[in-house]
């Protein structure tokens, strides 16, 4: 079985341009997470998603959205581009969400996005 | 808050020694942790978890864990280290406000010499 995909594998944008991510989870996976990784730091939460819902939210300005579809692969936008937004953005999938049960997050390869 | 410390920023060992990366963590209640792994230009690989149970954690390519509640760590070992594991380390720990949300550390970077 594949793991998780991401596309594209890297990306350049300018400042205040707009950017989507997509993410797609293992089979059989329903959940999708989405961190940021910048360079030299460990990756930091952004959103969670099941069942087509957002279940968590990290620290990040509204300028990042996210939404699930209904084959539970994923998007990740994000408006008015900053330099600092330059990072890997990591998708991963998860078997299942339950509130007070943590499943194993598999991690696709990222999409490298630099900012200009 | 909860938090994660890897006080290490880069841990040399010789091939065939045995390795240890250190982690340890703040959380509130009790904690599930994790080691990821990742190589240049790919993403994290999950390697072991923690959630109850045995104090020591066995794990994917020969790592193993050892969770030590008195001294909330958890610390990455493995017998004998291989060129091939060189590489960075991240541990993590489950927010218990967000059950999906992992906060990682600021990874550990792995140098095997042969």
């Amino acid at each position: 079985d594949a793991g998780v995909t991401q596309s594209p594998t890297h990306l350049i944008k300018t400042r205040g341009q707009q950017v989507t991510l997509r993410c797609s989870p293992i089979s059989g996976h329903k959940s999708v997470s989405w961190y940021q990784q910048v360079l030299g730091q460990g990756p930091q939460f952004i959103f969670q998603y099941y069942e087509k819902e957002e279940r968590g939210r990290g620290n990040f300005p509204d300028r990042f959205s996210a939404r699930q579809f209904p084959n539970y692969s994923s998007e990740l936008n994000v408006n008015a581009l900053l330099l600092g937004d330059s990072a890997l953005y990591l998708c991963a999938s998860s078997l299942n969400f339950y509130y007070g049960f943590s499943y194993e997050q598999y991690f696709g390869p990222g999409t490298r996005l630099t900012v200009t | 808050a909860q938090s994660v410390a890897q006080p290490e920023d880069q841990v040399n060992v010789a091939e065939g020694n045995p390795l240890t990366v250190k982690c340890t963590y703040s959380v509130s209640g009790n904690p599930y942790l994790f080691w990821y792994v990742q190589y240049p230009n790919r993403g994290l690989q999950f390697l072991l978890k923690y959630i109850t149970g045995d104090n020591l954690v066995k794990g994917s390519y020969g790592f193993e864990a050892e969770f030590n509640k008195s001294q909330t760590s958890f610390h990455l070992k493995k017998p004998s280290a291989l060129v091939s594991d060189s590489a960075l380390y991240f541990c993590a720990v489950r927010d218990p406000s967000n059950t999906g949300k992992l906060i990682f550390g600021q990874g550990t970077t792995l140098q095997v010499k042969p």
